[in-house]
């Protein structure tokens, strides 16, 4: 697509609750990130896919945080048990191969933990 | 601690003044791009500069990167209030790939 697209756009979960969260990088990125914003802040560095090689997940706050990405494209976050601190909007974004020349986000994802 | 400051944290002016947004850090960066956010939507990219002491121009927007690559800066002349938004700066370490974000400016333009 023209654009990296994110889905739910909103999302209100129970705490306990699993919830997952898609992200659709522009076609032919072959870098993808995950971050996470809270309210009126920067962006937390979550986990980085880069093409076939193993991700960096250094970025993930716990156990409860996994993310994969399918087939080089499309990727799913998900977190178990959410808890309230959760309550963040999560953002992905791709690039070219990996980039200090600029990133592609989406709109993001707002998770509220309730 | 933020490997990025950002100062200031909150800047609200009037329509037609100039303003400067700053950026500093300790470490070394190879990279360091300016990002603009919008409520309810992810940041844009406004520029990326890579080379220390380099000076880019967008329309009213002009960005500096620090000699020694460890800070930089925004200037925006005679601001709009098309502008109010929160200004994001972020960069990539020496041998890195990962984009580390400041903790952002929120700017407001008042008309």
């Amino acid at each position: 697509g023209a654009g990296v697209s994110q889905s739910p756009s909103n999302k209100v979960t129970e705490k306990g609750k699993d919830v997952e969260l898609r992200c659709d990088p522009i076609s032919g990125h072959t870098a993808l990130y995950w971050y996470r914003q809270s309210l009126g802040q920067g962006l937390e560095f979550l986990i980085y896919f880069q093409g076939n090689s193993a991700p960096d997940k250094s970025g993930l706050p716990s156990d409860r945080f996994s993310a994969e990405r399918t087939g080089g494209s499309v990727s799913t976050l998900t977190i178990q048990r959410t808890q309230q601190e959760d309550s963040a909007v999560y953002l992905c974004a791709s690039s070219l191969v990996r980039s200090g020349y600029g990133y592609t986000f989406g709109s993001g994802t707002r998770l509220t933990v309730v | 601690t933020q490997l990025l400051e950002q100062s200031p944290q909150f800047l609200s002016i009037q329509e037609g003044e100039n303003l400067t947004v700053y950026c500093n850090s300790s470490s070394v960066f190879s990279s360091l791009q300016w990002y603009r956010q919008e409520p309810g939507e992810g940041p844009v990219l406004l520029v990326t500069v890579v080379t220390g002491g380099e000076v880019k121009k967008l329309k009213r927007l002009t960005f500096q990167f620090g000699d020694a690559r460890k800070d930089s800066s925004l200037h925006i002349t005679a601001a709009q209030p098309g502008d109010t938004g929160l200004y994001l700066c972020a960069g990539v370490l020496d041998s890195s790939y990962k984009l580390i974000f400041g903790s952002g400016t929120r700017l407001l333009v008042r008309p």
